[in-house]
């Protein structure tokens, strides 16, 4: 089993749809959490990145962390045909810490 | 300095060669680290640098593979005599250091390495 697993879709929404990406993950001592946006052949970029429990806004995006039930969330409010893309949800247990990913959610907002 | 930058962004080898990758850090984050992705699955660690020092290698991190980070600045990463199942993305992230923010990764453009 791995430590973080994440469907890898694809998930096809219409525009301006609510989308909800989701990762759940086995090792409790977890505690640093991060999205990234990674289009095709490109680097992963930071989109969101919270510490310990709790929720955290940015614009369009929410994430949330769930930490009793090992659960992240990460939800795109107005989904954008530009939002196309691949979502990696990534953690670790200290700051310093390599991130441990997951596949990638593959996600499709069409016109 | 807008972010992290990688040299080549591509590099095609034949089996047996060895390939060297570069990677610039954002100005002063002193911690480095190397991931590789393949198609289809999430990056993979490889190895991690706190200024000058290698701190961490994965067991991915064959004798094969060797990173240097000499003035903790500007790191490179070489493979000798590849093999195509090194044919992958080598990504590179910085990260600041520091207590309670500085945790996060910021990730380049990756070096896409295709073995024949």
């Amino acid at each position: 089993q791995k430590e973080v697993e994440q469907d890898p879709g694809p998930l096809s929404v219409p525009e301006g749809a609510i989308v909800s990406l989701n990762c759940t993950y086995s090792n409790s001592a977890f505690q640093y959490f991060m999205w990234y946006r990674q289009y095709s052949r490109k680097g992963p970029e930071l989109l969101m990145y919270t510490y310990s429990s709790g929720n955290k806004e940015d614009g369009r995006f929410t994430a949330q962390v769930d930490k009793s039930s090992k659960y992240i969330s990460l939800f795109i409010r107005d989904s954008q045909p530009s939002d196309s893309a691949t979502y990696l949800c990534a953690m670790s247990a200290m700051s310093f810490q390599k991130l441990v990913f997951g596949t990638g959610t593959r996600l499709l907002v069409s016109p | 300095d807008t972010g992290v930058s990688q040299n080549p962004r591509h590099k095609i080898t034949k089996r047996g060669q060895n390939v060297t990758f570069r990677c610039d850090p954002i100005s002063e984050h002193n911690r480095l680290y190397w991931y590789r992705q393949t198609l289809g699955q999430g990056p993979e660690f490889l190895t991690y640098f706190q200024n000058e020092a290698q701190l961490e290698k994965s067991r991915l991190l064959s004798d094969r593979f060797s990173a240097e980070r000499p003035k903790g600045s500007f790191s490179t990463l070489e493979i000798q005599r590849t093999e195509q199942g090194d044919s992958a993305m080598y990504l590179c992230a910085s990260s600041p250091s520091g207590t309670g923010s500085g945790y996060e990764q910021y990730f380049g453009p990756g070096t896409r390495l295709t073995v024949t």
